[in-house]
């Protein structure tokens, strides 16, 4: 069963650092996804990210977030200056094709922890 | 209007009881999903729904997608303990943006 793996699994960071979240989408899956969930909450879409471009992102994903394919199997979501807000669980996903029936099953990882203090 | 709003919020029910939870929109939906997270872990897909009226069977689970495509359905029959967790539906018009619904957390007591 292919998997999306993420590191680290836990990351705490005082308020004003920068913090790179790392992912490992599926190898082949075409489409790539940051979504964050504050504990308890509801599953929060933040960014899209296609053909090595931002597709479609939320409000929530302002001028402190940004994402980026540094190689052909890497997806990062960096936060420049972390606030206490930013505390929660950074899942990535990936998807092989939205449109195409029997490819647009969302594969998440296991998340990341942010723990900002 | 791209909020997806589920009901209830919490279920606790007893292990063999049967369980549902519903997604309603107040726009039309082009598909709806829904997702199972068990405590501590992530989101995992379980099924897509496109069509109006739509019914999928996954062994004891049934999804519905409503006939105006407004609102949509998980209906688990006798419960088991394994099926603990958070249930979520989530939109998405165009692929590259989902809406996660608030959740149904659902209790098991054995």
């Amino acid at each position: 069963e292919p998997e999306v793996t993420q590191t680290p699994s836990h990351q705490v960071t005082q308020m004003g650092q920068e913090v790179i979240l790392r992912c490992v989408p599926i190898s082949n899956h075409l489409y790539f996804y940051w979504y964050r969930q504050i504990l308890g909450q509801k599953v929060e879409f933040l960014v899209s990210f296609y053909n090595n471009e931002i597709s479609e992102k939320s409000e929530i994903f302002d001028d402190q977030f940004s994402v980026e394919r540094p190689d052909g199997s890497n997806f990062t979501l960096k936060i420049r200056s972390t606030k206490l807000e930013d505390s929660a669980m950074y899942f990535c996903a990936s998807i092989l094709t939205p449109g195409l029936a029997g490819a647009y099953e969302q594969y998440f990882g296991p998340g990341t922890r942010l723990t900002v203090t | 209007g791209q909020q997806v709003m589920q009901i209830p919020q919490y279920q606790h029910v007893q292990e063999g009881e049967d369980f549902t939870t519903y997604c309603n929109s107040s726009t039309t939906l082009s598909n709806i999903q829904w997702y199972k997270q068990r405590p501590g872990g992530h989101p995992v897909f379980l099924i897509q729904l496109v069509k109006s009226g739509e019914v999928k069977k996954q062994k004891r689970l049934t999804f519905q997608f409503g006939e105006a495509k407004k609102n949509s359905s998980l209906h688990i029959t006798a419960t088991q303990t394994t099926d603990v967790g958070t249930y979520f539906c989530a939109r998405s018009n165009t692929g590259n943006q989902f809406y996660f619904g608030t959740g149904t957390s659902l209790t098991v007591i054995p």
